[in-house]
């Protein structure tokens, strides 16, 4: 079965620092999708960026970019300049095809500093 | 245009009674998704839709719990007889399910206790 680990239950982070969130994730298939949710308060996942495992590329989106490395099966999420409005709890996601269910780990619980 | 809505927001029901949550998709989303997040966990697939037909029911966690789309639009997940572990947020997503991959779209969730 596919599963989803995220090791750091909570993290903190200065305002205008970088912080890196952590994933693992186990799987047989070697094409396959990744993703980072966002959660804030409100209850709304907003997807945050995601990744295909062909693409050895690793992905951008402003101040969001992952590290892929698939043959450690990880798969982590920088902010950078990180802001107030970044606090939310954060999921790592996998599926492995484009349009199925997605596994979620756990989540990591991020609060920005003032 | 709208995003994926959910009714009601909140539900607080007594143990063995029976709900119905609602999900209304973003139009023309043929895909839909049920999920279910436990206090402190990440959300765990129930069902899942592709038009009006169950493409994927082995999420849900036993035969109290049944989901319906008879128009391939609105969805309705009815649960029987609840019990007090069934409290948690039930999240509702939609996708085009059209080529290699579209994003799921989420609404904001119900949050059911049970008391």
């Amino acid at each position: 079965a596919q599963t989803v680990t995220q090791s750091q239950p909570e993290m903190s982070v200065q305002e205008a620092e970088t912080v890196t969130l952590s994933c693992t994730y186990d799987t047989s298939e070697s094409d396959y999708y990744l993703f980072w949710y966002k959660q804030p308060p409100s209850r709304q996942m907003i997807l945050v960026i995601r990744q295909e495992a062909y693409k050895q590329q690793n992905a951008t989106e402003n101040r969001f970019s992952v590290n892929f490395q698939k043959a450690a099966k990880s798969f982590s999420l920088k902010i950078s300049d990180s802001q107030l409005g970044d606090a939310a709890m954060y999921f790592c996601a996998y599926t492995p095809f484009g349009n199925t269910p997605l596994v979620f780990g756990k989540g990591t619980r991020l609060s920005v500093i003032a | 245009g709208a995003g994926v809505s959910q009714t009601p927001s909140n539900k607080v029901t007594e143990k063995g009674k029976y709900v119905e949550l609602r999900c209304d998709p973003i139009s023309g989303h043929t895909a839909l998704y049920w999920y279910r997040q436990s206090l402190g966990q990440g959300p765990e697939f129930l069902i899942y839709f592709q038009g009006t037909g169950a493409a994927d029911d082995s999420g849900l966690p036993n035969d109290r719990f049944f989901a319906v789309r008879p128009e391939g639009s609105v969805s309705t997940l009815k649960i029987q007889r609840t019990e007090r572990g069934d409290s948690a947020v039930y999240l509702c997503a939609s996708s085009l399910a059209q080529g290699a991959f579209n994003e799921q779209f989420f609404g904001p969730g119900t949050r059911l206790t049970v008391l």
